[in-house]
């Protein structure tokens, strides 16, 4: 079964510059678009990356993402004490449609 | 506004059964393919069930096939999930989304969702 991996957690001090990676057996993430989601716990999740790099209307654009090969990447620049969330990366798989990596824990410190 | 309002969630005995809906309004809903995604206690998002935007074609995660039934009636602009054989590990907070396209892709807007508790 196909898995996209992520760190458990994760953590920043205001101001800072963070990456969060998304990593998945090839040809998958490659082959396509990785998404984000946000979640505060016990709210909805919130898209914030799209199609790999995209941002919905209303993300700040210090939210930014990419990919390369076999791995996809969230970056928050300036980070901000409500960055403090859960982030989740998603794509396809042949095999399971949707694939969820297992969340980041981002902590601001 | 795009709002999606699950309903249908409670406590049930294992092995009983539930239905849950998620009732939109503030775009076509019969132009967008619509999804399932769940998230147990202290679990992360679980993708479970995608149905196209015409209801034909349905997805399912492994883990919930042939127990799961995805349905919609676009009359209604509301999305169904059948839920049957309930076991603890059904225990999650399930969330509706809007897809952004007809068949796939990403989910631009979900509900608050809705708490279903499996356990005698």
């Amino acid at each position: 079964q196909f898995v996209l991996t992520q760190p458990p957690s994760a953590s920043g001090t205001p101001g800072q510059r963070i990456t969060i990676s998304c990593s998945g057996g090839s040809p998958s993430i490659g082959a396509h678009p990785v998404n984000w989601y946000q979640k505060f716990p016990g709210k909805a999740p919130k898209l914030l990356i799209y199609s790999s790099h995209q941002r919905p209307s209303g993300v700040p654009d210090r939210f930014s993402g990419s990919k390369s090969g076999a791995s996809a990447s969230l970056a928050i620049s300036g980070l901000q004490s409500e960055d403090e969330a859960d982030y989740y990366c998603e794509t396809w798989d042949t095999n399971s449609p949707w694939v969820f990596g297992g969340g980041t824990k981002l902590t601001v410190l | 506004e795009v709002q999606l309002l699950e309903s249908g969630g409670d406590l049930v005995q294992p092995g009983g059964s539930l239905r849950l809906s998620c009732a939109v309004s503030g775009f076509t809903f019969s132009s967008y393919a619509m999804t399932w995604v769940r998230q147990a206690p202290g679990k992360g998002l679980e993708w479970v069930s995608t149905i196209s935007d015409g209801g034909g074609t349905t997805f399912y995660a492994d883990s919930v096939k042939g127990q799961f039934t995805i349905s919609r009636d676009n009359s209604k602009n509301t999305l169904y999930l059948q839920v049957n054989s309930l076991r603890a590990e059904d225990t999650a907070v399930y969330y509706c989304a809007k897809l952004s396209g007809a068949t796939i892709g990403y989910c631009t807007y979900w509900g608050q969702g809705t708490l279903v508790t499996v356990s005698s």
